[in-house]
């Protein structure tokens, strides 16, 4: 069974840094692409970013408002990926979910999100 | 990139169909058939429901269909029911490794 789990959410100053964790469970992870998603509370589904798999040369691509302050990286040896969230603004705040991303190009499985608020 | 077109809310009573649009552009639902919907309960995580444009998962009733045509997807709820009653949202890969979300649409089964 697949398992995502997040973890590291909480309160931060804006301009502060957070890192957020994904361990995973029930599949190969070293070839899989995994992506990260937020939801800003009472709004829709945006995209952050992704991590290709090893074979697919494990690089990553960002949405516009967080490329250059996200970076996504990930643990082989842990089964984990992670977000490393810099230089925070309010508007970050929202419930960030890990997900797994098929080779038909959909979020095939999510975690159940952690909660990220920036706020003074 | 803009986000996808979604109507905000959509209705139907029990046992009836009803239609959900996601409108793009030729650069993302046009382009590539890569479009994907998800169910979401409150409080809840998505739920993939619709991947390929048309393709179900294991598990997702086949009540449960989608569409295109030139750059709308649709995603049609057949023999509603109220467990069916959620937020969904459509996504489309947008060429250049970018992915992009439609705002929602919230459902009601009146």
């Amino acid at each position: 069974e697949v398992q995502l789990v997040e973890s590291g959410g909480g309160l931060v100053e804006p301009g502060g840094s957070l890192r957020l964790s994904c361990a995973a469970s029930g599949f190969t992870f070293s070839n899989v692409w995994m992506s990260w998603v937020r939801q800003a509370p009472g709004k829709g589904l945006e995209w952050v970013g992704r991590l290709k798999g090893k074979t697919d040369g494990g690089t990553t691509d960002y949405a516009a408002p967080v490329k250059g302050r996200f970076t996504i990286s990930s643990d082989d040896s842990k089964n984990t990926v992670y977000l490393q969230m810099n230089s925070l603004k309010t508007e970050d705040t929202a419930v960030y979910y890990c997900t797994k991303y098929s080779t038909t190009w959909s979020f095939d499985y999510w975690g159940q999100g952690t909660l990220v608020t920036v706020s003074s | 990139q803009s986000a996808l077109t979604q109507p905000p809310s959509a209705s139907g009573s029990p046992g009836q169909s009803v239609t959900i649009s996601c409108t793009g552009t030729s650069s993302d639902v046009g382009g590539y058939n890569y479009v994907s919907w998800y169910q979401q309960h409150p409080d809840k995580a998505p739920k993939l429901m619709i991947y390929e444009v048309s393709k179900r998962p294991s598990g997702v009733p086949d009540r449960f269909s989608g569409s295109k045509s030139g750059n709308t997807a649709s995603l049609t709820v057949s023999g509603l029911q109220a467990e069916d009653e959620a937020d969904y949202y459509c996504t489309s890969y947008a060429g250049s490794n970018n992915e992009v979300f439609g705002g929602g649409t919230k459902l009601t089964v009146l």
